[in-house]
């Protein structure tokens, strides 16, 4: 079973409106973290935002924000006023507990492209 | 500035032959990584060492394998019993193994076989 799911395989968005990158996960842990990370084309993986399942307040980093919804196992990224320099894969991805190796596992990735 | 350095940046192997990436961090952390990212496709996780010298096979060791003798360094061997190695090859490391850590990425490393 998909423990990270983004089911968008691709996205448009006009320059400075707003996305929204959606990221189910599903885990049996109690502690855990949320992560999202993009991708440019040149390969580079640059961090965004962190949620942690204990927080209680939505993480927020500048003009990403992060919607988490514990209960639908849910930990959307919203990005504000896009930018074309926005353009990029998006990946979700969560890390489990000592159980699972503190691994971390990625989703398949959102391709956001922004339009002019 | 710290960081993590993967090289060679593009590989090329031939059938029935080793290659070996290197990556290398300056960060003082714990625990590194190495992924596997196909076209179009999200990270998987062929090996990762959250101490020196101990590693963990992740989803798909098989074909590769690691060694951690340094902190700084987890080199990453793609022997010639990985039958697809054609990928993009990421490098990450992570001051712990605990769910409150990122991971920071090198660069990267393309491998493609001639």
């Amino acid at each position: 079973a998909q423990k990270i799911t983004q089911t968008q395989p691709g996205m448009f968005v006009q320059e400075k409106e707003a996305v929204t990158l959606d990221c189910t996960y599903d885990t049996s842990d109690q502690s855990y973290g949320l992560f999202w990370y993009k991708q440019p084309s040149s390969g580079e993986m640059i961090f965004l935002i962190y949620q942690g399942s204990y927080d209680e307040q939505n993480a927020t980093e500048g003009r990403y924000s992060l919607n988490f919804q514990k209960a639908r196992k849910s930990a959307n990224l919203v990005i504000s006023a896009s930018q074309l320099g926005d353009s990029a894969m998006y990946f979700c991805a969560m890390r489990e507990g000592q159980a699972a190796g503190n691994k971390l596992t990625f989703g398949g990735g959102t391709r956001v492209l922004v339009k002019p | 500035d710290g960081g993590i350095t993967q090289s060679p940046k593009y590989l090329f192997r031939k059938e029935g032959q080793n290659v070996t990436l290197s990556c290398e961090q300056n960060l003082n952390h714990d625990a590194m990584y190495w992924y596997r990212q196909d076209p179009g496709q999200g990270l998987r996780l062929i090996y990762y060492s959250q101490i020196v010298n101990d590693f963990q096979k992740g989803d798909i060791a098989e074909g590769y394998s690691v060694s951690r003798e340094k902190k700084e360094s987890f080199p990453l061997t793609v022997t010639s019993a990985q039958k697809n190695p054609t990928a993009f090859y990421l490098c990450a490391s992570s001051i712990g193994g605990g769910t409150l850590s990122s991971q920071h990425f090198g660069d990267g490393t393309r491998l493609s076989i001639l």
